[in-house]
């Protein structure tokens, strides 16, 4: 079946400007996590969806980052005012998760974002 | 918390030899542990996971793990090194509470020679 899909694959902004990158899930899935995999701090968690739960933010590194999910499937993760630092691949993951072990996570491919 | 530790930045093998990637890890609780594996401009794949059924864990493409709780490593090896093995290799951690996240460790790049 089909995997996890994120969009634009690569996308170049300028300092400043608002970017919005997108994440389709493995349908059925029920938990969606954001990842940013950058080069001075490696792999990192930055959000994490479940249901109909709130979204546990923890690990955003500041208020210019955002993220919603949006009937319990396709979600969005906005960062405002993008700064050269936020140069990364942000990468999605889904899961189903359960009551009893700890479940797979499957991952996109990953958005690669240059901040100019 | 939970936290880990890959030995080697980079390893490097000849083909046909054997493949051995170390990680250690650190967990408040009992820890699941994972093994995904990044090829050049390709998204992470599961190689194979550990969740406290049988201490040696066996994957995709011939690699697999041992659980060592009293040495808490989980190293990553595979027999035989095939060219197509060169890749990023990250040892993750996860605990069965509250968001599941994983953490990643920094990474093993696997050059595998001709």
């Amino acid at each position: 079946g089909a995997g996890v899909s994120q969009s634009p694959s690569n996308k170049v902004t300028e300092k400043g400007k608002d970017v919005e990158l997108r994440c389709d899930p493995i349908s059925g899935h029920t938990a969606l996590y954001w990842y940013r995999q950058s080069l001075g701090q490696g792999l990192e968690f930055l959000i994490y969806f479940q249901g109909n739960s709130a979204p546990d933010k923890s690990g955003l590194p500041s208020d210019r980052f955002s993220a919603e999910r949006t009937g319990g499937s396709v979600s969005t993760l906005t960062i405002q005012r993008t700064q050269q630092e936020d140069s990364a691949v942000y990468l999605c993951a889904s899961s189903y998760r359960t009551s009893g072990g700890l479940e797979t996570q499957y991952f996109g491919p990953g958005t690669r974002l240059l901040v100019l | 918390a939970q936290s880990v530790t890959q030995l080697d930045s980079h390893v490097s093998v000849s083909e046909g030899t054997p493949v051995l990637l170390r990680c250690n890890y650190s967990s408040s609780y009992s820890p699941s542990l994972f093994w995904y594996v990044q090829h050049p401009n390709k998204g992470l794949q599961l190689l194979l996971k550990y969740t406290s059924a049988a201490t040696l864990v066996k994957g995709i493409n011939g690699f697999e793990a041992e659980f060592k709780k009293s040495e808490t490593s989980f190293h990553l090896t595979k027999p035989s090194a095939h060219m197509s093995d060169a890749a990023e290799y990250f040892c993750v951690v996860s605990v069965n509470t509250g968001r599941r996240a994983l953490t990643f460790g920094s990474g093993t790049r696997l050059q595998v020679q001709p």
